[in-house]
């Protein structure tokens, strides 16, 4: 079975600031993706960042970049310079293939604030 | 382009009764998954459709259930509803694999 934690349920932090968001993962199969979203009050998912199981270097998005540790089952996502807009829930999932379709399981989140 | 369309984005049922949700996926898509999230729960898998077909089904009663049609909008249904199906339903489209996106979400409160 296919698991993430997200062990911050909350995190403040200054404008300007960098943040990083923990997510750990586990997974017995050698072909997986890690994604982050976010997801504002509104209540839609937005897509941030992608990183593959095979792929070699950390993915990085604008201010996004997500600090993949293989051996530790690990993938950060750190958001450089934060914006007041930054504020809202971050979720890290991991996406599986299941008789040929994927399927997302995502751990429970993290709320992040920015204070000006 | 277009992103996930999902309607209604808001409504309220009594127990018992049964909800039909839409899913307008971003063109091009044919691909179509749902989640429920709850506080308790968290995210949780429902179902996902591609080409009509239902690919891949989450741990949820038989109550939840789903179809797509050929222009690959979907529509999810849940029949005998009950306080603990209280949640946003949200809908996503892909193309064949990678990133999922999103639409806004239906929120379902059952009194």
């Amino acid at each position: 079975a296919q698991k993430i934690t997200q062990t911050q349920p909350g995190m403040f932090v200054q404008e300007k600031e960098a943040v990083t968001l923990d997510c750990t993962y586990d997974t017995s199969d050698p072909s997986y993706g890690l994604f982050w979203y976010k997801q504002p009050s509104s209540g839609e998912m937005i897509f941030l960042i992608y990183q593959g199981s095979y792929d070699q270097q950390n993915a990085t998005e604008g201010r996004y970049s997500l600090n993949f540790q293989k051996a530790r089952k690990s993938a950060n996502l750190v958001i450089s310079a934060s914006q007041l807009g930054d504020s809202a829930m971050y979720f890290c999932a991991m996406g599986v293939l299941i008789q040929g379709a994927q399927k997302l399981v995502f751990g429970q989140g993290t709320r992040l604030t920015i204070n000006p | 382009k277009a992103g996930v369309t999902q309607t209604p984005r808001y409504l309220i049922k009594t127990r018992g009764q049964q909800v039909t949700l839409s899913c307008s996926p971003i063109s091009g898509h044919r691909s179509v998954s749902w989640y429920q999230q709850t506080p308790g729960q968290g995210l949780q898998f429902l179902f996902e459709y591609f080409s009509e077909t239902q690919r891949n089904k989450g741990n949820f009663p038989g109550r939840f259930s789903g179809r797509q049609f050929s222009n690959s909008r979907s529509e999810m249904n849940v029949s005998t509803l009950e306080l603990g199906d209280s949640a946003l339903y949200l809908c996503a489209s892909r193309q064949v694999l990678g990133e999922l996106f999103f639409g806004e979400g239906s929120r379902l409160t059952v009194l």
